[in-house]
């Protein structure tokens, strides 16, 4: 199946830097990403949906500035957590739509695991 | 009440039993996906589903679409199976956003 990387799988920094996290569709185009983040003992939470070519977006309660989403290209999404801070050590999910024929697919990244000291 | 409902929220079972985890829904939904989430926190996904029955190794999932219902069943569990398995779903109507069940974490002993 469609394979769907994630890259740093962890990072620690201190408070106040800011962290990139990519995610890669390795073997298959999407137009789509997802971008979701888990707080611990909870459920993942969708942060913001990801259009290639266009802003990304956000639901409710997501800072936009805090969480910057670049889709450049139809395999790499990124996203940049500006300023962290202790309360944004998460785990941060992303998947990839992948559409052959009409039938739509999601394919999931492994995880980044952010710790901010 | 939430949209998507996993049970039980905590398994724990002896090597080698065989295991059920169930997920029930209330939406109108395109796909179902059962994933696994061991305690590094890493994703592994282990069945998209909309309709039927799918196999691969000793994990098998069914849907039923009708009964807005799905079971995913490890066979003769082993204590690496251990982990919290996660079920979502697709909306029928949001633009294939997923909506979360809470998990459910299982220890298999050995």
């Amino acid at each position: 199946g469609a394979v769907v990387s994630q890259h740093p799988s962890w990072v620690i920094c201190k408070s106040g830097t800011s962290v990139k996290i990519e995610c890669r569709s390795l073997d298959f185009q999407a137009t789509t990403m997802f971008w979701y983040r888990q707080f611990p003992k909870q459920s993942l939470m969708l942060m913001a949906t990801s259009n290639e070519g266009s802003k990304a977006t956000y639901e409710q309660g997501v800072e936009k500035d805090k969480f910057l989403i670049n889709h450049a290209s139809l395999t790499l999404s990124t996203l940049t957590v500006t300023s962290a801070h202790p309360e944004d050590s998460s785990f941060y999910i992303c998947s990839a739509m992948q559409r052959v024929y009409s039938t739509d697919t999601q394919y999931f990244g492994p995880g980044t695991r952010l710790t901010v000291l | 009440k939430n949209e998507v409902e996993q049970s039980p929220q905590n398994l724990t079972a002896q090597e080698g039993e065989f295991i059920t985890i169930n997920c029930s829904y209330s939406v109108g939904i395109s796909a179902l996906h059962w994933l696994q989430q061991h305690p590094g926190g890493g994703i592994v996904s282990l069945f998209m589903l909309s309709s039927g029955k799918k196999k691969h190794g000793r994990l098998i999932a069914t849907i039923n679409i009708q009964e807005k219902h799905s079971s995913l069943h490890i066979t003769a569990s082993h204590p690496r199976d251990s982990a919290v398995y996660i079920c979502s779903v697709a909306h029928m109507d949001s633009n294939y956003q997923l909506i979360w069940g809470a998990g459910t974490k299982l220890i298999i002993k050995p």
